[in-house]
Formats: C-alpha cells, structure tokens, sequence
C-alpha cells in the first residue's frame, strides 16, 4: 500500500522549458513534504520543501506547490538544465519534520535534453 | 569527511551469509537513518536513530536485520543468513538539529548489496 506516489516513472523535457514533476499521497495526516535529487551511484541531496500550512515555496527555479483537498503537490523548474537530469523522490513526513520514518515515492527520472 | 560516509560500496555475498554495513554521519549530527532501495523501488526506511533515544525499528523487515549506534556516531546494520530479496542499495542519512524542522536529511552514497 503506497502512501506516496510518483506515477510517471519517466519525464523528458526540452531544456529551458518547464518541467513539471507529480506526487500523491493518501494520508492525511502527512504534514510535511520533500522533494529529494538523485544521480546514479549518488544518495540522494534535498531539494526542496513545504509545510502542510502553505499552498506554495519557491527556491531559485524550483517551486512546490501542494494541494491538500487533492492530496496531490507537485515540483516545477523553470527553467530546464541539462544538469537537472536526475531522479526525483518525492517524501512525506507526518510529525512536522525530521521524524525519521519519511515515506518516499518510487521516483521519477528526468531527462532534459539540449 | 564532510559527508556521511558508507562502507562498503558494494557487497557481494553468498545467501545465508552475515554481512555487516557500516555508516559514518556528519560529525555533530544526532539522527542517523538506514534505508533500503530495491531495483525499481523508492526508499523503504528501515531505522532511525535520535540520540539516546530507543532507536525507531519499525522499518526492519525481518528479524535477520538488525542495527546498533554508538553513541552519536557509527551505525553497524546487519543482516543475517542474507536470502535474494535482500539485494538493494542501503543506504544512510543522518541530520542535525538544526535540520529538524526542514526535514533536510544529508544522504551516503549507499553500500550495494548483491546476494546471489
């Protein structure tokens, strides 16, 4: 039973366009969301996050947006870099933070092309 | 080092075999996590550590896993009598207090475990 879910496996983007990457989540009780960066043979480097009482964050090129009553967030960059190829995870944490016990999604991976 | 550092980087054993992974954290970082990623899966999380707090096993998948910290430094997980489904890239984060809130957890590059 996924908690966390990263439907596309794969997105491949044009560089300079926007890349849009999806997540759903079916506990409620989730507070706290990631998204996580991962190059082969690395672990994975944070990226960004958002708290359940903000609808939006912004960081340079990179936005999440989370939608509660769809249970759905998502993560744009804008615009694309080759150097943005990467796996993507999408996490969710139920007690505000750094709990321990984040769930993450499967992944999707990104190829933005020159 | 400056990050969390994993031995070995890969591991290939024989099943019904013990291994033993070890993780170095970031120096001055009180949490310490163990996750698993099975080909083609996400990150399954198996242990947390904080502090001196009892450690959080809810993730372990078995009774052949196992994992220890010393204080607020090295892990050792462990896995005995290792079968096929075992195979996976483990791997360890730990974070500060300072991360607590951002959720920021600062990743190794994981030990690959091949279990044939």
């Amino acid at each position: 039973d996924q908690q966390v879910k990263q439907n596309s496996p794969s997105l491949s983007v044009q560089e300079g366009r926007i890349s849009i990457l999806n997540c759903d989540y079916t506990n409620s009780m989730f507070d706290y969301f990631l998204w996580y960066k991962k190059y082969p043979a690395e672990g994975p480097t944070f990226l960004i996050s958002i708290s359940s009482i903000k609808d939006k964050n912004e960081d340079g090129r990179f936005t999440v947006f989370l939608n509660k009553s769809a249970k759905h967030l998502s993560l744009h960059i804008v615009p694309s870099q080759p150097g943005d190829s990467a796996v993507y995870f999408c996490a969710a944490s139920g007690d505000g933070g750094s709990q321990g016990n984040l769930i993450f999604g499967k992944g999707t991976k990104l190829s933005v092309k020159p | 080092g400056a990050g969390v550092s994993q031995s070995p980087s890969n591991k290939v054993t024989e099943k019904g075999k013990d291994v033993e992974l070890r993780c170095d954290p970031i120096s001055g970082h009180t949490a310490l996590y163990w996750y698993r990623q099975r080909l083609g899966q996400g990150l399954e999380f198996l242990i947390y550590f904080q502090g001196n707090s009892a450690p959080d096993k809810s993730g372990l998948p078995s009774d052949r896993f196992s994992a220890e910290r010393t204080g607020e430094s090295v892990s050792t997980l462990t896995i005995q009598r290792t079968q096929q489904e075992d195979s996976a890239v483990y791997l360890c984060a730990s974070s500060s207090a300072r991360d607590y809130n951002t959720g920021e957890l600062f990743f190794g590059e994981g030990s690959r475990l091949t279990v044939l």
